[in-house]
């Protein structure tokens, strides 16, 4: 079973700039979280998406949407990019919404770079 | 809110000496416990999880168990090799859909 796959590895944006970043869950999973990684704040909670429902939201501005597709697939969108964004972006998906019953399954993230 | 404090890294082992990464919680219900794995330039993976009080998670010589009394979740392992580099995350998660609230991981070199 193919795991978690998140598109690109790398990016190089400019501040002002836009960004979307993909990722396909594995198959038969139908919850996508996002989270962000960086050294100073470690694994922060973007947001999950189950059945292409937004059922959870962190504390991270307007600038950070996401969305996911009738297949499962969810991208994450970040407008207006800032220095501060510069960060390795993780996709995990599961059966089931939440954490707590089943395990998150982690894609190898986007490392995306803000100059 | 909920939280996760793990010990301050990075930690540098011998092979084969004994590990533990602390880590201790507050939450507001009775969540359960996970330790993840991240190795260089890889997503993280699931090592262990304990449901509930007194439960002890335990993979690849790994062990955590749950500690409700002293709010604990610390992860040991006899004896490290090289291959066990890498970045741990103590997490957990309260009510059944609630996102997981990681700590902010303890890397960890061993050394031959």
């Amino acid at each position: 079973k193919a795991g978690v796959t998140q598109t690109p590895r790398y990016l190089i944006k400019t501040r002002g700039q836009q960004v979307t970043l993909s990722c396909s869950p594995i198959s038969g999973h139908r919850s996508v979280s996002w989270y962000q990684q960086t050294p100073g704040q470690g694994l922060q909670f973007l947001f999950e998406y189950f059945s292409e429902t937004q059922r959870n939201k962190g504390n991270f501005p307007g600038r950070f949407s996401g969305r996911q597709f009738s297949n499962s697939r969810s991208e994450m969108n970040v407008s207006t990019l800032e220095l501060g964004d510069s960060a390795l972006y993780l996709c995990a998906s599961s059966p089931t919404s939440g954490g707590k019953n089943s395990p998150l399954h982690f894609g190898n993230g986007t490392r995306l770079t803000v100059t | 809110g909920n939280s996760v404090t793990q010990m301050e890294g990075p930690v540098t082992l011998s092979e084969e000496a004994f590990l533990t990464i602390n880590c201790t919680y507050t939450a507001t219900g009775y969540p359960s416990l996970f330790w993840y794995v991240q190795y260089p330039g890889e997503g993280l993976q699931l090592l262990l999880k304990a449901t509930k009080a007194d439960d002890k998670g335990s993979n690849k010589g790994f062990e955590a168990t749950y500690r409700k009394e002293t709010t604990s979740f610390h992860l040991e392992k006899g004896s490290v090799q090289v291959s066990d580099s890498a970045v741990y995350f103590c997490a957990l998660s309260d009510l059944g859909n609630t996102p997981l609230v990681f700590g902010k991981g303890t890397r960890l070199s061993v050394i031959a």
